[in-house]
């Protein structure tokens, strides 16, 4: 089955210790993303990969990290988790940039205290 | 960089009744413009999309509609369900370069009245 998947999908952390929320397609899509979701904000992008060692930052990439060394594999770092990252966030996968559908992983809850 | 506004926040409708939601977009080199929808606790999915040399697309019962003179676009739910209940986003993706990004709108809770 054709899927994004996510994980973990509710992860509760406290402030600066280092987490990854991994992200994997098995569409071989080029382009991968991540966003996250805050109520009244709508999907703000955080990064995105056009292709394997490919990324750049998206509208809201401070505090983030990503790295894309596998085409399948989009994971999203955060080194030092604050409060203000709390959010629900999804990673997203299409065939290219250019005007495809976006596939959505079932998103992840974070939680920082 | 690109701007999406979107409005409204909210609209409640009666059952078969229809429902528009508005997005305007900042950028003139956008050329894509999908609507995503999202029920609740799910995934955003895609219900249709538009390019900048079209003027209109149907499917079914939605539709959406690209003014790019006034930068602006709409979409049209016909004969609304209860199944249509949930939050709907725009989009806008501009061509090329630093413009790769797709710039979503707030969202508009659509509530479908029995």
């Amino acid at each position: 089955e054709a899927q994004v998947t996510q994980n973990p999908r509710y992860l509760i952390t406290v402030t600066g210790k280092k987490l990854t929320v991994t992200c994997s397609q098995n569409m071989n899509h080029e382009y991968m993303s991540w966003y996250r979701q805050d109520p009244g904000l709508g999907l703000r992008q955080i990064y995105y990969s056009m292709n394997v060692e490919v990324t750049d930052k998206g509208d809201v990439p401070e505090g983030y990290k990503v790295s894309r060394k596998e085409k399948r594999n989009f994971p999203l770092i955060l080194e030092s988790p604050s409060p203000n990252q709390t959010s629900l966030y999804f990673c997203a996968s299409s065939l290219g940039a250019r005007g495809n559908e976006q596939f959505f992983g079932p998103g992840t809850r974070l939680t920082v205290l | 960089g690109e701007n999406v506004e979107q409005h409204p926040s909210t609209l409640s409708v009666q059952e078969g009744d229809s429902a528009v939601i508005k997005c305007t977009y900042s950028d003139s080199a956008s050329n894509y413009f999908p609507w995503y929808k999202q029920e609740l606790g799910k995934r955003p999915q895609l219900i249709i999309d538009i390019r900048s040399n079209v003027g209109e697309k149907k499917d079914q019962r939605i539709a959406v509609t690209l003014n790019k003179t006034a930068k602006h676009f709409s979409l049209h739910i016909t004969e609304t369900q209860p199944e249509d209940s949930a939050v709907y986003f725009c989009a806008a993706r501009g061509y090329g370069g630093a413009t790769n990004k797709l710039i979503f709108g707030t969202g508009t809770l659509l509530a479908v009245q029995p």
